[in-house]
């Protein structure tokens, strides 16, 4: 079964604006990453927050994690056309081995 | 060191026949990963090896399906008797097994199954 909920499941905006898309989880975890994934590609790891911390920046993408409702947001600013992709958060649950547990996924439509 | 590789990128293979997927991890990685991803859905996770060792298998992992690192390096997934509902992308991983890099591993571009 799968771990992680990301809401919404599907979400178009135009190019130049922003892109929030949620994730929440059932159990306890070490770390929550975002992975990006074009079509019919592999994954691309986007950024890793740890449970211990709050919000992490890494270029254009802002994440926070709350691990008291056990909830993710990854923040896309300034959208644009080639950030279209599907997005995935997984979780790494405590004392998994790393194993990574996906959600189903956010299909993230940037329009020109 | 260019990544994580993967091959055969595709496969089609008739129902029945056997398929193996090989996956060339990060050369310094001593944990490799096998997952597999469905149309529309996120990958979902199969076997997990620490170097040569099979640590963990998925109850997803039937017994057609078979994963072998002989020497800690590279990994083969083999699907034998397949099936149409085995028709999928074929995801490797790897990683450190370190503190440090828990959890920060590397894809790679899958290879996709297609079983007719």
């Amino acid at each position: 079964s799968q771990q992680g909920e990301e809401d919404p499941q599907a979400l178009s905006i135009q190019e130049g604006e922003n892109a929030t898309m949620n994730c929440s989880y059932k159990t306890s975890i070490n770390n929550l990453q975002w992975y990006r994934q074009n079509s019919g590609r592999g994954l691309v790891h986007l950024i890793l927050i740890r449970s211990n911390e709050r919000e992490k920046h890494s270029g254009r993408l802002r994440v926070t994690l709350d691990t008291s409702k056990k909830s993710s947001s990854l923040l896309i600013t300034a959208s644009r056309a080639a950030d279209t992709a599907s997005y995935f958060c997984a979780t790494d649950w405590t004392g998994a081995n790393s194993k990574l547990t996906f959600g189903k996924g956010i299909t993230l439509s940037v329009r020109p | 060191d260019t990544g994580v590789s993967q091959d055969p990128r595709h496969k089609i293979t008739k129902r029945g026949q056997n398929v193996t997927f090989r996956c060339d991890p990060i050369s310094e990685h001593n944990r490799l990963y096998w997952y597999r991803q469905t149309l529309g859905q996120g990958p979902e996770f199969l076997t997990y090896f620490q170097n040569e060792a099979q640590l963990e298998k998925s109850r997803l992992l039937s017994d057609r399906f078979s994963a072998e690192r002989p020497k800690g390096s590279f990994s083969t997934l083999e699907i034998q008797r397949t099936e149409q509902g085995d028709s999928a992308m074929y995801l490797c991983a790897s990683s450190l097994s370190s503190p440090s890099s828990s959890g920060q591993g590397a894809f790679g571009a899958g290879s996709r199954l297609t079983v007719l």
